[in-house]
């Protein structure tokens, strides 16, 4: 069955970078494209990031254009996201989820940034 | 983008029927096929119960469905049940590879 699970999450402080990881499994990783969504404690969703089945095409949402860098590795099933300059309303769970027919059909666990100083 | 409009909170009695309203405008919702709507229990991943507006995915209940009008999606979840207590939240394709979310709705049964 299609498994996504996310880790790299953890406390940093404000201007640090932190790097995440979804490792996939289940179905044919480089045939999907892929979304990062966050969610700050206690709030609601939040779309963050998309990119293409072969990586040759990304998304943002304003408010990381120019800070996070998706980025995926179809060898090895994997997505990143990279994340620099982070601020403290970059606090959230973190989720990675297969894309098809565009909606989030499976979604990993989630791993929880805290940008704190 | 805006986070397109849910009522916070909605509520029914086990068996009635509860509809949430997902408003957005006509970049979002009222544009194209591609809203869908999720489901999160309190500390658990989102689930997915509608795509393209009113399609459901293998294994969700057909209690679950979905429709749209003009820039306004809505999910009606009929013969509530305990187990469908939970947030639930929609989103739309926003053109240009972008997505938004709605603000959520806390489903209660009462």
């Amino acid at each position: 069955q299609v498994q996504l699970v996310e880790s790299g999450g953890g406390v940093v402080q404000p201007g640090r970078s932190l790097r995440l990881s979804c490792a996939a499994s289940g179905f044919t990783f480089s045939s999907y494209p892929m979304h990062w969504v966050r969610q700050a404690p206690g709030k609601g969703l939040e779309w963050v990031a998309l990119i293409s089945y072969d990586g040759n095409s990304k998304h943002y949402t304003d408010s990381v254009k120019g800070r996070f860098t998706l980025s995926r590795d179809n060898s090895n099933n994997t997505l990143y996201l990279q994340m620099n300059s982070l601020r403290t309303d970059d606090t959230a769970v973190y989720y990675c989820a297969r894309v098809w027919l565009m909606a989030a059909t499976d979604w990993g666990q989630g791993t929880l940034v805290t940008v704190s100083s | 983008q805006s986070a397109l409009t849910q009522p916070p909170s909605a509520s029914g009695s086990p068996g009635q029927s509860v509809t949430i309203s997902c408003t957005g405008t006509s970049s979002d919702v009222g544009g194209y096929k591609y809203v869908s709507w999720y489901q999160q229990h309190p500390g658990k991943a989102p689930k997915l119960m509608i795509y393209e507006v009113s399609k459901r995915p293998s294994g969700v209940p057909d209690r679950f469905s979905g429709s749209k009008s003009g820039n306004t999606a809505s999910l009606t979840v009929s013969g509530l049940q305990a187990e469908d207590e939970a947030d639930y939240y929609c989103s739309s394709y926003a053109g240009s590879n972008k997505y938004v979310f709605g603000t959520g709705t806390k489903v209660t049964v009462l």
